[in-house]
């Protein structure tokens, strides 16, 4: 099946610091991949939706300036957070869709300190 | 926009039980909902989906049921196993190209 690579799994970083997020397709191309945001004990918030080509579309009260997204190909989109603080820290998770199917990274456990 | 609720919160079953787990959905445009399995520290992981021309639809241990008049749709695993806790979501979605709109989870543990 459809398998979506994402990484780095964990990463610590320093306050101020900004953190490069990869989310690749590894056996088919995605036009939309989807950028998620987990708290401990809670739902999937979608952050935004991102178009090979195209600027990301941010859900409301997301900062785009701090969150930044980059899809430049089919199989490759990237988050990348800037300028990082503490209350960043979150389990990150990308999704591409193809053929209607939605599939899910294995996500990244981002601790800002 | 979609707003999708999930019942229960958690659910505790002995290995052997069946599970339910209900969510309901507000737009009546949404036409795919998907369920989830989500283990710690991991993605979510599919394991069942249906669309709006299907009433009900079923893989091994588990099923998924539609009533779109009533907005609703429920994930049934029978027959529960140790390995089948987690924490479980549904979603819904408009569209192909549409976001998911995600239910609040059910953690579900299956004790021996």
């Amino acid at each position: 099946g459809a398998v979506v690579s994402q990484h780095p799994s964990r990463v610590i970083c320093k306050s101020g610091t900004s953190v490069k997020i990869e989310c690749r397709s590894l056996d088919f191309q995605a036009t939309t991949m989807f950028w998620y945001r987990q708290f401990p004990k809670q739902s999937l918030m979608l952050m935004a939706t991102s178009n090979e080509g195209s600027k990301a579309t941010y859900e409301q009260g997301v900062e785009k300036d701090k969150f930044l997204i980059n899809h430049a190909s089919l199989t490759l989109s990237t988050l990348t957070v800037t300028s990082a603080h503490p209350e960043d820290s979150s389990f990150y998770i990308c999704s591409a869709l193809a053929g209607g199917i939605y599939t899910f990274g294995s996500g990244t456990r981002l601790t800002v300190v | 926009g979609e707003n999708v609720e999930q019942h229960p919160s958690t659910l505790s079953v002995q290995e052997g039980d069946s599970a339910v787990i209900k969510c309901t959905y507000s737009d009546s445009a949404s036409n795919y909902f998907p369920w989830y399995k989500q283990e710690l520290g991991k993605g979510p992981q599919l394991i069942i989906d249906i669309r709006s021309n299907v009433g009900e639809k079923k893989d091994q241990r588990i099923a998924v049921t539609l009533n779109k008049t009533a907005k609703h749709f429920s994930l049934h695993i029978t027959e529960t196993q140790p390995e089948d806790s987690a924490v479980y979501f549904c979603a819904a979605s408009t569209g192909t190209a549409s976001k998911l709109t995600f239910g609040t989870g059910t953690r579900l543990q299956v004790t021996l």
